[in-house]
């Protein structure tokens, strides 16, 4: 069974730097696209950015360029995204997914960005 | 302001069949993929068409996609009340380099 728990999110203040963690089990992590996606409170889905089987592309969706890092660990079968800069927009749940588009979805993590 | 174009709201009665509708263009819809999402409240999206009108193992053949040129549907048969959601299509867009989605769509079962 596809299993993605993510991980890392909390309160921070504007401007502050987040690590968000995704676990990943059930399937070969190595072999698939991996993607974050977000949802602020009351809001529609966001892509965030995805990152390619061996770490060699990754894509962020305009908001979050230079700001935001995707990452990925194949030996631990975990997903990351080192967030800095933080904006209050940024407030969101956190989804780690599996796909592109995504197939599978972890629970999610808030990250509330507020002074 | 989304990338793809959807209702904000459908509704129908239980039993009845109803549409939602996703508008692209040539660049996401017109060339790739159409993914279906269902959200319930409170919860994460979970996936209910891929590849235009392909249903995961445990998707009720109930729920069926659709997709025409940039414009894609997904319809819902034999409205249940437990099918009240939010609904968003996605699809890879070439020229972003990105995932877009739709705005979502609020189904009420009335």
């Amino acid at each position: 069974e596809v299993q993605l728990v993510e991980s890392g999110g909390g309160l921070v203040q504007p401007g502050g730097s987040l690590r968000l963690s995704c676990a990943a089990s059930g399937f070969t992590f190595s072999s698939y696209w991996m993607s974050w996606v977000r949802q602020a409170p009351g809001k529609g889905l966001e892509w965030v950015a995805n990152i390619k089987q061996d770490g060699s592309e990754k894509y962020y969706v305009d908001s979050v360029k230079g700001r935001f890092t995707i990452s990925r660990d194949n030996a631990k079968n975990s997903l990351y995204l080192q967030m800095n800069s933080l904006r209050a927009e940024d407030t969101a749940v956190y989804y780690c997914a599996r796909d592109i588009p995504p197939r599978y979805w972890g629970q999610g993590t808030l990250v509330t960005v507020s002074s | 302001q989304s990338v793809l174009t959807q209702p904000p709201s459908a509704s129908g009665t239980p039993g009845q069949r109803v549409t939602i509708s996703c508008s692209g263009s040539s660049s996401n819809i017109g060339s790739n993929y159409v993914y279906w999402y269902q959200q319930l409240p409170g919860t994460a999206p979970k996936l209910l068409i891929y590849r235009n009108n392909q249903r995961p193992s445990g998707v009720p053949d109930r729920f069926s996609g659709s997709k025409s040129g940039t414009s894609a549907s997904l319809a819902i048969s034999g409205l249940r009340s437990e099918d009240e959601a939010d609904y968003y299509c996605a699809a890879w867009d070439d020229s972003l380099s990105a995932v877009v989605f739709g705005g979502g769509t609020k189904l009420t079962v009335l």
